[in-house]
């Protein structure tokens, strides 16, 4: 059974950083890209940033360009984001999510960061 | 960047009734490889995501064969031959063709 449990959200100050992780388990985490989405307190979904398998490409959407940062460890299972400058309109409850260069398949079950003074 | 609609934004079904949804993108998300990127999930109340549908017209694992997709082009579609109480949700259609990926609004399912 796939599992991808997400941890490190919070309460931050605007301008503050998170790491956010996710262990994965259940299937061959080395052989996925895999990917960290978002959803704003009563929103639609957002994609936020994707990594290749082997960890040699990083796609990010605009506005977290230069602020996040999208890692992982293939030998420990776990995925990361790094999340600098934050801001007001940050502030959601991101996922973990497993797939491939342009699917999503299993979703964690996420982990709510806020961003307020 | 693709933007993607769907309609209506707010379903409500009689169960054993039919649903559909529909969704459209703003370019083709046929690809130069022959697939076309349009996926469907479905997020239940306090529940992350779920996927449904993948490349228009494949259910996933595990999904019922009530649930079906069609379409082409900019132009998609997402059937429930019979709807469930289970049924009840945020049905999202996402496009990616092209980053960033993007998704639809949603429509709330709910059962009368």
């Amino acid at each position: 059974e796939v599992q991808l449990v997400e941890s490190g959200g919070g309460l931050v100050q605007p301008g503050g950083s998170l790491r956010l992780s996710c262990a994965a388990s259940g299937f061959y985490f080395s052989g996925y890209f895999m990917t960290w989405a978002r959803q704003a307190p009563g929103k639609g979904l957002e994609w936020v940033a994707t990594i290749k398998a082997d960890g040699s490409e990083k796609y990010y959407v605009d506005s977290v360009k230069g602020r996040f940062t999208i890692s992982r460890d293939n030998a420990k299972n776990s995925l990361f984001l790094q999340m600098d400058s934050l801001r007001a309109e940050d502030t959601a409850a991101y996922y973990c999510v497993s797939g491939g260069a342009r699917y999503f398949d299993y979703w964690g079950q996420g982990t709510l960061v806020t961003v307020s003074s | 960047d693709i933007v993607v609609t769907q309609t209506p934004l707010s379903l409500s079904v009689t169960p054993g009734q039919p649903a559909a949804i529909s969704c459209k993108s703003s370019q083709s998300l046929l690809h130069s490889d022959g697939k076309t990127y349009l996926y469907w999930y479905v997020q239940k109340a306090g529940q992350p995501p779920q996927l449904l549908i993948y490349e228009v017209s494949n259910r996933f694992s595990g999904v019922p064969d009530r649930f079906s997709g069609s379409g082409s082009g900019t132009d998609f579609t997402l059937k429930i031959s019979r709807v469930e109480a289970d049924d009840v949700g945020l049905y999202y259609c996402m496009q990616s063709i092209q980053r960033p990926f993007t998704f639809g609004p949603g429509t709330k399912v709910d059962i009368k």
